[in-house]
């Protein structure tokens, strides 16, 4: 079935120091897999998102890996900064109409 | 550009009364469209999700219920609230097919008393 696992459920890290989430999923026909970072009380704001014919993709301090074959995912983030604390989701396609969450990372900065 | 406006931003309701949540999209058309429910510290469930005018296919079932009358208008529903059905509604767009990202309205944080 649809399944999109997420480690770990809660990470904290020295600011300036590198944080990594990563995550599983089930579908071998899954082709996009999006981040979203959700502030409390906020709503989840998409951040970066790879498909399935790359294999990294970076923005600035943010990056993600794909592994095709072994499916999973990964998200990277370096030089981190207390605005970084927030809770993460990943993502996954199950067919063309939806996407299936993982359960979430809250990260925590510590300055 | 396209805009995602839901409402209203929070609600406290007594437990069996009804429920109407709001979405509405602007600036595209055909959009797929989703209701997700967030408990407390938790992740994010799909309740529905439409592909078009009155297409609506469910993924929990529960006391809740969805309807599209509208191409950019989606509302989630309720006869009977209960205590479990309190937590944070966020209505959601994409473009179809969903290979591309969601955007989330600002959601609705319902407490049923």
């Amino acid at each position: 079935g649809e399944n999109v696992e997420q480690h770990p459920s809660t990470l904290s890290v020295q600011e300036g120091d590198s944080a990594v989430i990563k995550c599983t999923y089930s579908d071998s026909a899954s082709n996009y897999f999006p981040w979203y970072k959700q502030e409390l009380g906020k709503r989840p704001q998409l951040i970066i998102d790879i498909r399935s014919n790359v294999g990294e993709k970076k923005d600035q301090r943010i990056a993600v890996t794909l592994n095709k074959t072994a499916k999973h995912f990964s998200l990277h983030i370096t030089e981190t900064q207390p605005e970084d604390s927030a809770v993460y989701f990943c993502a996954a396609t199950f067919g063309n109409e939806k996407l299936t969450f993982g359960t979430g990372t809250r990260l925590t900065i510590i300055p | 550009s396209q805009t995602i406006h839901q409402w209203p931003a929070t609600l406290v309701q007594p437990v069996g009364s009804p429920l109407s949540l709001e979405c509405t999209v602007e600036g595209t058309s055909n959009p797929n469209l989703y209701w997700y429910r967030q408990a407390a510290g938790r992740g994010l469930q799909l309740l529905f999700y439409s592909v078009g005018i009155g297409q609506i296919s469910s993924e929990v079932p529960q006391n809740l219920s969805a309807s599209r009358p509208q191409d950019r208008q989606f509302i989630l529903s309720s006869k009977k609230l209960l205590l479990s059905d309190s937590g944070f509604y966020l209505c959601a767009w994409s473009v179809q097919p969903s290979n591309y990202g969601y955007t989330f309205g600002s959601g609705t944080r319902l407490t049923v008393v």
